[in-house]
C-alpha cells in the first residue's frame, strides 16, 4: 500500500449504531487531519494530530470522537449520529503540522461515503 | 482571516476546449497557494502549488501563477480531455510568521468535459 488509505469505503448506519472510521499513511508523516466534505460546501476540518496528539478541534460534535494510536494511524470513532452527518469523511497527512518550511502540503486518501439513516 | 474566493461551476466544455478555473485570495503575509483535483468518488489529489510570487505550478498540462499583485491563481489548461473532468479545489496554507498552517480552500469547481 502506498499513500493514505481509508476503510470502509462506503458506509451505511443508524442513529444509534456505533462504527468507526480507519485512516493508514505510508508516507511516513507526522501530522494526520479528518475533513468533511458536504455537498455544496467548503472541506471542514475537523481534527488535527502532530506526533499523536490533538492540536486542533474546530467545535466538533462529541458524537465524532478522534484517536491516533501512533504517527501512521488515525481513527474516527462515530456514535448516535445525525442524518445531516451524511457526508464524505477525508483524512489527509502531512509532513510536520508546523513545518519549519513555508507549506503545508496535505495527501488525501480516498474517503468514506458515510450515509446516516 | 484566510479566505478563498474561486468561481462557481459548473463548467461545462467540450473536448480541446481552453480552461480557465478563477481564484483569488485574502491572506496576510506570504501563503503558498495550492490547486487541489478530486477525480469521481476519489479523494483530494495535489494537481500543482507554487510558494512565492511569479511562480509558476505546472503539472498535466495544467497551469497556474501566483500574482501577488492580483492575488490570484488562475487554473489553466491549453486543451481540455474528456479525463479532466473532476472538481477542482483552489487552496492556500503556511503564512510565513503566522501560526496557522492549515489549509484554506475554496468551495471547489465541477468541470465537465463532453467529448
Amino acid at each position: 500500500e502506498t499513500g493514505v488509505t481509508q476503510t470502509p469505503r462506503h458506509l451505511v448506519m443508524g442513529m444509534t449504531n456505533k462504527k468507526s472510521l480507519k485512516c493508514e499513511q505510508h508516507l511516513g508523516h507526522n501530522a494526520m487531519y479528518w475533513y468533511k466534505q458536504s455537498a455544496k460546501k467548503p472541506l471542514e476540518l475537523m481534527f488535527v494530530y502532530s506526533l499523536e496528539e490533538r492540536v486542533e478541534n474546530n467545535s466538533v460534535p462529541s458524537r465524532f470522537s478522534p484517536e491516533c494510536p501512533n504517527s501512521s494511524h488515525l481513527f474516527l470513532h462515530l456514535h448516535t449520529l445525525q442524518p445531516e452527518d451524511s457526508a464524505l469523511y477525508l483524512c489527509a497527512s502531512s509532513q510536520d503540522f508546523r513545518p519549519s518550511g513555508r507549506h503545508n502540503e496535505q495527501f488525501f486518501g480516498p474517503g468514506t461515503r458515510l450515509t446516516v439513516l | 482571516g484566510n479566505s478563498v474566493t474561486q468561481m462557481e461551476g459548473p463548467v461545462t466544455l467540450s473536448e480541446e476546449a481552453f480552461l480557465t478555473i478563477n481564484c483569488t485570495y485574502t491572506a496576510t503575509g506570504y501563503p503558498s497557494l495550492f490547486w487541489y483535483v478530486q477525480y469521481p468518488g476519489e479523494g483530494l489529489q495535489l494537481l500543482l502549488k507554487a510558494t512565492k510570487a511569479d511562480d509558476k505550478g505546472s503539472n498535466k498540462g495544467f497551469e497556474a501563477t501566483y500574482r501577488k499583485e492580483t492575488t490570484s491563481f488562475h487554473l489553466e489548461k491549453g486543451s481540455v480531455q474528456v479525463s479532466d473532468s473532476a472538481v477542482y479545489f483552489c487552496a492556500l496554507s503556511g503564512v510565513r510568521g503566522g501560526s496557522n498552517y492549515k489549509l484554506t480552500f475554496g468551495k471547489g469547481t465541477l468541470l465537465t468535459v463532453n467529448p
